[in-house]
């Protein structure tokens, strides 16, 4: 079965500093990965998708960028962090081509930026 | 465009009916979804309905889609106090190269005794 693995389940992080979240998916071969971040009491903004290996496409301009170096490997990244980065990130996955089940997600993780 | 939109908030007594609405933009989605998020942990798929359908039942929760005014519902019967929740529905849009899903701003349910 196909399971996905994100941490750190929870980051603090001083202004400034860089940041890297991982996210792993097994189980499947070429899935479409997704990084979405979800401020306080919001809904979700997704901030980038990957449908291949060194394939990324960013939805919004920001400070945070993305990177897949494996087939079932997502890393979002940032050089210096700022305040307004703070939120709770998701990565997703999804099988090429089928819709039936939408989006796995992973549990999240929770960064707060000081 | 493409835009999915629902209230915010839903407060109902434990053992009555919830429903939360939505509606979205894309005639062209192929499937509908919902989310259910609980309290600082991911999306789970709850329940999903084909375009070609108006109504799926599946144990407590009814979906009925109504294609013609682009409408969504989700009817949770004998809420419980573990529905407590923020409750995101989505369209999966057939044009973008990629399974875009398109997530409105969530509803948050509250189930109070």
């Amino acid at each position: 079965s196909q399971t996905i693995h994100q941490w750190p389940a929870t980051l603090v992080q001083p202004v400034g500093s860089p940041l890297s979240l991982e996210c792993t998916v097994e189980g499947t071969s070429n899935p479409n990965l997704y990084w979405y971040r979800q401020a306080a009491g919001r809904g979700l903004q997704l901030l980038f998708y990957s449908v291949g290996i060194g394939q990324i496409s960013s939805e919004v301009p920001q400070n945070l960028s993305a990177s897949r170096p494996q087939d079932r490997q997502f890393i979002l990244s940032s050089k210096k962090l700022l305040l307004s980065d703070s939120g709770f990130y998701l990565c997703a996955w999804s099988s090429v081509g089928g819709r039936i089940y939408g989006y796995t997600f992973g549990s999240g993780t929770r960064l707060t930026v000081v | 465009g493409e835009d999915v939109e629902q209230s915010l908030f839903l407060s109902v007594r434990e053992g009555d009916s919830s429903v939360i609405n939505c509606t979205y933009t894309d005639s062209s989605s192929t499937y509908l979804y919902w989310y259910k998020q609980e309290p600082g942990a991911g999306l789970q798929l709850l329940t999903y309905i084909f375009s070609n359908m108006d109504m799926k039942q599946d144990q407590r929760l009814t979906v009925l889609l109504n294609k013609k005014d682009k409408h969504l519902s989700l009817r949770i019967a004998d809420t419980q106090t573990g529905d407590s929740a923020i409750y995101f529905c989505a369209e999966s849009p057939s044009s973008g190269g990629y399974n875009k899903l398109i997530f409105g701003a969530g509803t948050r349910l509250a189930v109070h005794p």
